[in-house]
Order: structure tokens, then C-alpha cells, then sequence
């Protein structure tokens, strides 16, 4: 079982609706998640960190099930903007490298 | 204050010569990371350094492949010998400490002919 699993999408929505994302990860001791975006050909940057009484900023809300072991984000009213790559990642220690999911795609149409 | 700083952006190789890729870390961040892209592909740790010191090579490959953060300097990612395989975006990012996330810079992107 891969450490974080991510539906590769494409996730294709039209301008305003809403899409969510969810990822899976196999080690119960991980400690730290967060959401990052990449956009074609550029370096991944921080969306934000998955706190576990979830998280808002904006429009994007992050929420984390270690019962589960998943995490998801929300995305409420879809910009051209968004279209992108986001990567679930896990930090399973303190002292550890993260490690990141594939991604999953999402493209938002106008 | 500058981010992450890679150089060069992109680098051009042929087969069998060695490859260099630097990595100067955001001021005040102590930890360097290096992660490698393959196109369409996710990215894989490759090394974890502070400075002159390796804390994990665990996804470096035993070959051809060496890593070093000197106490002043940037970080040296260094390919000997390169192969088309090592064709990819080579990702160096920088932290205070894991769980603050990392902060990534623009990638060197290898191109070996």
C-alpha cells in the first residue's frame, strides 16, 4: 500500500461550483498534514497545514480523519485560478522527510 | 528575504558527464531537502541534509548520486556520469522543522541527451 494515495482526477468542474478531494495515508503514527498546490511546470507551494478540528481559510477548508486516516479539502466556489495540482502530504514523524502524494488534478472551466 | 534559491533552472547534459545542481536555502532555515520529478509522476524523496551533515539518504540512489550542504555555501546535488533516466525536476526546498511544511524552490529542470 502506497504512504499516500491521491485520485490522479482529472477533476474537471465549471466557474462556482464546488469540488472536494480526498487522500488516504497508511501510517497511523504520521503526525503533520497539509494541502500543497502545483501548478503545470512550477514548484509545489503551501496551501495550507490540516489541523485535526479542520481548518478554513477562504474559500478552502481542510479536514482530517485519523480514525479514517484520510484528509480532505474543500474548495466552495471554483475560480479559472484554481486549476492545478494538489498534493496531499504526510509527515510521519518530527525528524522525517515529507512525503507527498501524486496529486490530483483539478481543472475549472469557464 | 529571498526564497529558495536553484540554479541553474535548467541544465543541459549528455550522456556520461556530471551534473550540478545548488540549492541556497531561505535565511534562517536550517534544513535542506531535495525531491526529484518525473514528468507526470509525483514527487520522491531523495535526501535530507542540515548543514554538513546528511540526515537521510534514503532515496538517493547508492550511485552515480552524492548530496552535501557545507557549513557556508549552498547545498550541491551532484550526478556523475548522468543517463537519459536522469532526465527530470530536480526540487530543493528548505525548512525550520517539518512540521512547519517546507518551502520549495523554482527546481532545476535536467535534461540529459
Amino acid at each position: 500500500r502506497k504512504e499516500v494515495e491521491q485520485d490522479p482526477g482529472p477533476f474537471n468542474v465549471p466557474e462556482g461550483a464546488t469540488v472536494a478531494f480526498n487522500c488516504t495515508y497508511s501510517n497511523s503514527a504520521s503526525q503533520s498534514f497539509f494541502w500543497y498546490r502545483q501548478d503545470c511546470r512550477k514548484e509545489p507551494k503551501l496551501l495550507m497545514s490540516v489541523y485535526s478540528s479542520g481548518n478554513e481559510d477562504g474559500r478552502f477548508t481542510a479536514q482530517l480523519n485519523r480514525a479514517s486516516q484520510y484528509i480532505s479539502l474543500l474548495i466552495r466556489d471554483s475560480k479559472l485560478s484554481d486549476s492545478a495540482t494538489y498534493l496531499c502530504v504526510v509527515n510521519i514523524a518530527g525528524n522525517t522527510p515529507l512525503v507527498f502524494g501524486k496529486g490530483t488534478r483539478l481543472s475549472v472551466i469557464a | 528575504n529571498a526564497g529558495v534559491m536553484q540554479n541553474p533552472r535548467h541544465l543541459v547534459r549528455r550522456r556520461g558527464q556530471e551534473a550540478r545542481l545548488r540549492c541556497s536555502p531561505m535565511k534562517g532555515h536550517s534544513h535542506v531537502y531535495w525531491y526529484r520529478q518525473l514528468p507526470e509522476e509525483g514527487l520522491k524523496f531523495m535526501v535530507y541534509l542540515q548543514k554538513e551533515n546528511i540526515i537521510d539518504e534514503s532515496g538517493m540512489p547508492k550511485e552515480r548520486f552524492s548530496a552535501e550542504f557545507p557549513k557556508e555555501g549552498p547545498s550541491i546535488l551532484r550526478i556523475q556520469q548522468v543517463v537519459r533516466g536522469d532526465s527530470a525536476a530536480y526540487f530543493c526546498a528548505s525548512s525550520t522543522g517539518a512540521d512547519y511544511g517546507y518551502t520549495f524552490g523554482s527546481g532545476t529542470r535536467l535534461t540529459v541527451v
